[in-house]
């Protein structure tokens, strides 16, 4: 069971906007300000999305955000794309011995 | 721009040890830039961060792997290693070396393309 909540899949059509969660505890994701994003597409690496909550490393588009409330960090994706379709995973520091946690992944469909 | 490319064996006996190396490339490790980490994910499983390194030496293990893991680095190369021992069939996973994780910045970028490692006799 992984440290961080994702569900499991979520859905969109092209154009729309979907919201992905990432729920901890106030030892990690609510603690800090250093929740990472990142995307995966069958077969390659995770690429950095969003660091530090919602900071963008260039050449990421626009279109993904990040935002934090309490314990639960979001990733949103507006203007939904077929390439956006992919597995996406959440990390954060923790004041655990384990330093870095992850998420369990979510699934994006691209309907 | 940093690349990261990891190379070693693809296949690992049980009770052996595990050993990878990360060749970085655009860029060096003896910058002092950032921490190394090593990260793996098993078949159809999530991600699971295995270590950090600095081009000082100083390391930091994953407690769940601590006993097992050895983290090493050689600047002269531009390389990176990782060293996990005792395998058995549950570390059978898509090794990746990745830049970050350590105060420098907790988020990893950019990944080498990933390895995989099959752990069976």
């Amino acid at each position: 069971q992984s440290a961080l909540t994702q569900p499991a899949s979520v859905s969109g059509s092209p154009g729309q906007s979907i919201t992905i969660s990432c729920t901890g505890t106030s030892s990690d994701v609510g603690g800090y300000n250093y929740v990472s994003w990142y995307q995966q597409h069958p077969g390659k690496a995770p690429k950095l999305m969003i660091y530090d909550v919602s900071n963008r490393p260039s050449g990421v588009s626009n279109r993904f955000s990040g935002s934090k409330s309490g314990n639960t960090a979001s990733l949103t994706i507006s203007g939904l794309q077929a390439e956006d379709e992919a597995d996406y995973y959440c990390s954060s520091y923790t004041s655990s011995s384990t330093l870095e946690v992850f998420g369990g992944g979510t699934k994006l469909t691209v309907l | 721009q940093v690349q990261l490319q990891e190379s070693g064996p693809g296949l690992v006996k049980p009770s052996q040890t595990l050993s990878l190396t990360c060749t970085v490339s655009g860029g060096s490790i003896s910058s002092g830039d950032y921490y190394w980490s090593w990260i793996r994910q098993p078949p159809g499983k999530g991600l699971e961060w295995i270590g950090y390194i600095y081009y000082s030496g100083s390391t930091y293990y994953n407690p769940s792997l601590k006993s097992r893991v050895t983290i090493s680095v050689d600047t002269s190369k531009n390389q990176f290693s990782l060293k996990l021992s005792s395998v058995t069939a549950a570390d059978t996973a898509v090794y990746y070396c990745a830049r970050g994780g350590g105060e420098l910045g907790w988020w990893f970028d950019p990944w080498g393309q990933g390895t995989l490692v099959t752990v069976s006799s």
